[in-house]
């Protein structure tokens, strides 16, 4: 199968750093995506890799290897609002289908 | 900007009851998607159809049919709604020839009671 593994819960200081990690299998994997979602609303897209390295956008930065199976999404300058759950996608196979993982639940305090 | 519409927000049907869930897109996509997502299980894919008329089972197709009779417009359908349907359905589109960046309407939490 195509699991996605990710933390389901992490705590994080407003003005801090905090790195959320996520792992795959890579057989046939395309590309990954980190999408944002907040309590009751629809996830909205973030970032998508499909080659090595890393793609930064603002205080938002996604990191991927492939070869590792490895993926992680970096946010700088945490801000109260950045409260809410991050789900890492992978893409494989055609028509553009995504699996998702469970999602970690970012709280970010005072 | 993408937009996707779906039907209702919240919606509470009794067991056994037929319920139509329906999902419209104004972007011209080509892929539309169906989700429900569960405390703990993330986004499951349900059903998806890459063009009008066709369509293919996702990872939990069972209990639910869809219908595309037209590009912008998917629905889901539970022929007969059971108390483990409750959950949060959200639907996707996506352009075949793009990225996978899926766009997400917002939601229809469904209570079957």
């Amino acid at each position: 199968g195509q699991n996605i593994d990710q933390p389901t819960e992490m705590t994080a200081t407003e003005g801090a750093i905090v790195q959320i990690n996520c792992t795959y299998q890579t057989s046939g994997f395309n590309g990954l995506f980190w999408y944002q979602q907040h309590a009751g609303e629809a996830p909205t897209f973030l970032s998508y890799n499909v080659l090595d390295g890393l793609e930064e956008k603002g205080r938002f930065s996604s990191f991927l290897s492939r070869s590792k199976g490895y993926s992680y999404l970096l946010l700088k300058e945490l801000q109260m609002k950045d409260s809410a759950s991050y789900l890492c996608a992978g893409g494989w196979g055609g028509y553009n289908k995504l699996i998702f993982g469970a999602g970690t639940r970012l709280a970010v305090h005072p | 900007d993408v937009k996707v519409t779906q039907s209702s927000r919240y919606l509470v049907k009794r067991t056994g009851e037929k319920v139509f869930l329906e999902c419209v897109q104004d972007m011209d996509h080509e892929n539309m998607f169906w989700y429900r997502q569960d405390p703990g299980l993330g986004l499951r894919l349900i059903y998806f159809s890459y063009d009008v008329k066709m369509k293919e089972k996702g990872d939990i197709p069972e209990g639910y049919s869809v219908s595309r009779e037209k590009k912008e417009r998917f629905s889901l359908i539970l022929e007969s709604a059971s108390t483990n349907q409750t959950s949060m359905y959200l639907c996707a589109s996506t352009k075949q020839a793009s990225s996978y960046e899926q766009y997400f309407g917002p939601g229809t939490r469904l209570t079957v009671t």
